[in-house]
């Protein structure tokens, strides 16, 4: 019950185009689902995170969309670029205090010029 | 925004010694730290999660007397790594809660055992 299925392992998208990753999640008491970039040799950077309550959330290109009743989040990645060419993770949690992040398999993500 | 440092980004050390990791945050009080292991183009396995002042939690498979963790004060966690070994080899990364609900990460520790 504390597993977040995240897909597609890999995604190779053209420059400018929409990259889409789709996670699950099967607890109900996660309330706190951020998404994480990772390049090599370095650790997570927090992208984007959204709360149940809310079923989208954008900043800049990356968008969060969330439906609660079907358990699932996606992170959006508008006119990708290059620069977004990372591994991707996707966490859920709960807010409680000394609550853990359960991640999700991760994403590489390929932008070709 | 919280920062978290992690000390050294790399280190090489001959089988049978002993490595020790930093994490400090830096512009917060970190009350739980949590200690992530990672194979290449693998997930974060989490490895313990340490609470300002007490013992470590380990997760199932993680051996405490191998993988030694400290949390003395509010703004430092340190994991030893004791007597390494080549299969020890790996990246190791921490993380704080940033006293919301955020979690923010070093940027992580390059071990290898030669």
């Amino acid at each position: 019950q504390q597993q977040v299925k995240q897909s597609p392992q890999s995604l190779i998208v053209q420059k400018g185009g929409i990259s889409i990753i789709n996670c699950a999640y099967e607890n109900t008491a996660f309330d706190y689902f951020p998404w994480y970039q990772q390049f090599p040799g370095k650790g997570p950077a927090l992208l984007i995170a959204i709360r149940p309550d809310v079923s989208e959330k954008k900043e800049g290109r990356f968008t969060i969309s969330f439906n609660k009743s079907a358990k699932q989040f996606s992170l959006h990645i508008m006119d990708s670029q290059p620069g977004d060419s990372a591994t991707y993770f996707c966490a859920a949690s709960m807010s409680t205090s000394g609550s853990r992040l359960t991640f999700g398999e991760g994403t590489q993500l390929t932008v070709n010029p | 925004g919280a920062v978290v440092s992690q000390h050294p980004s790399w280190v090489i050390c001959k089988s049978g010694t002993s490595v020790k990791i930093e994490c400090r945050s830096l512009d917060f009080q970190a009350t739980t730290m949590f200690w992530y292991r990672q194979f290449p183009k693998q997930s974060l396995m989490l490895m313990a999660t340490s609470n300002e002042g007490s013992k470590a939690t380990y997760e199932q498979g993680v051996e405490k007397d191998k993988f030694l963790i400290n949390h003395a004060s509010l703004t430092l966690s340190t994991l030893t790594v004791t007597s390494a070994h080549p299969e020890d080899s790996s990246f190791y990364i921490c993380s704080a809660r940033d006293g919301g609900v955020g979690y923010t990460f070093g940027s992580g520790t390059r071990l290898t055992v030669v």
